[in-house]
């Protein structure tokens, strides 16, 4: 069956430092990748989307990365602050049916920066 | 542009009573889809629609549950004969189609007493 991996645990560091976290794949082949962020009691927030011929994506202090061989995602945040501490999903979407997309989503990964 | 906006943000119901769910999408957007999140577990698609259609509810148990988005309105996820296992979160997304946008609306807490 289809599973998409996120650490449980949850990713303490310090600020100013780069927060990397992992989204790996099985018996899925995705054309489209999503990282969302998500704060207690509110709905996940979009963040960047990546195709499955994009090697690395770039918004701001964000970078993904989306290794179709290896089945994984990067999700990077470079000079991280403490209002960066949420929980980061990544959702994978199949190509296209009739038109639809439909996000199937990890658990999400929390992240805590450190003052 | 207020977002996609979902009423009523908490919502208590005794086992056996119905819940309605309400979800308005952001202007301009045609697609919504519903999803359910139980505590230290991931969002789970329940059902996909566009206007006066269901898409795809693979996700959606095949019971109790239904949902529609009628023409003029919000979208409505209807939960019959409420029993404890339904407590959750309930998210509503929309987008105007294709792969960005997706836009989540702050949920609604169903809690079954």
């Amino acid at each position: 069956s289809q599973k998409i991996e996120q650490n449980s645990e949850a990713l303490n560091i310090q600020e100013g430092k780069t927060a990397t976290l992992t989204c790996n794949y099985t018996n899925y082949s995705p054309a489209y990748l999503q990282w969302y962020r998500q704060d207690p009691g509110r709905g996940p927030v979009f963040l960047l989307l990546i195709r499955e011929n994009e090697k690395e994506k770039r918004k701001e202090r964000l970078k993904v990365t989306f290794d179709t061989t290896l089945k994984q995602s990067l999700f990077h945040i470079t000079a991280s602050q403490p209002a960066d501490s949420a929980t980061y999903l990544c959702a994978l979407l199949p190509h296209a049916s009739g038109g639809s997309y439909i996000p199937t989503f990890g658990r999400g990964t929390s992240l805590i920066v450190h003052p | 542009n207020a977002g996609v906006m979902q009423n009523p943000r908490h919502l208590v119901r005794r086992r056996g009573q119905e819940a309605r769910l309400r979800c308005s999408p952001m202007k301009g957007h045609s697609h919504v889809y519903w999803y359910r999140q139980l505590p230290e577990e991931g969002l789970k698609f329940m059902v996909y629609l566009q206007k006066e259609n269901i898409i795809d509810e693979s996700g959606m148990p095949k019971e109790r549950f239904s949902a529609e988005f009628p023409k003029e309105g919000p979208s409505i996820l209807r939960i019959q004969q409420v029993v404890r296992g339904d407590s959750a979160a309930y998210f509503c997304a929309s987008s105007p189609a294709g792969l960005e946008g997706y836009t989540f609306g702050s949920g609604t807490r169903l809690t079954v007493v």
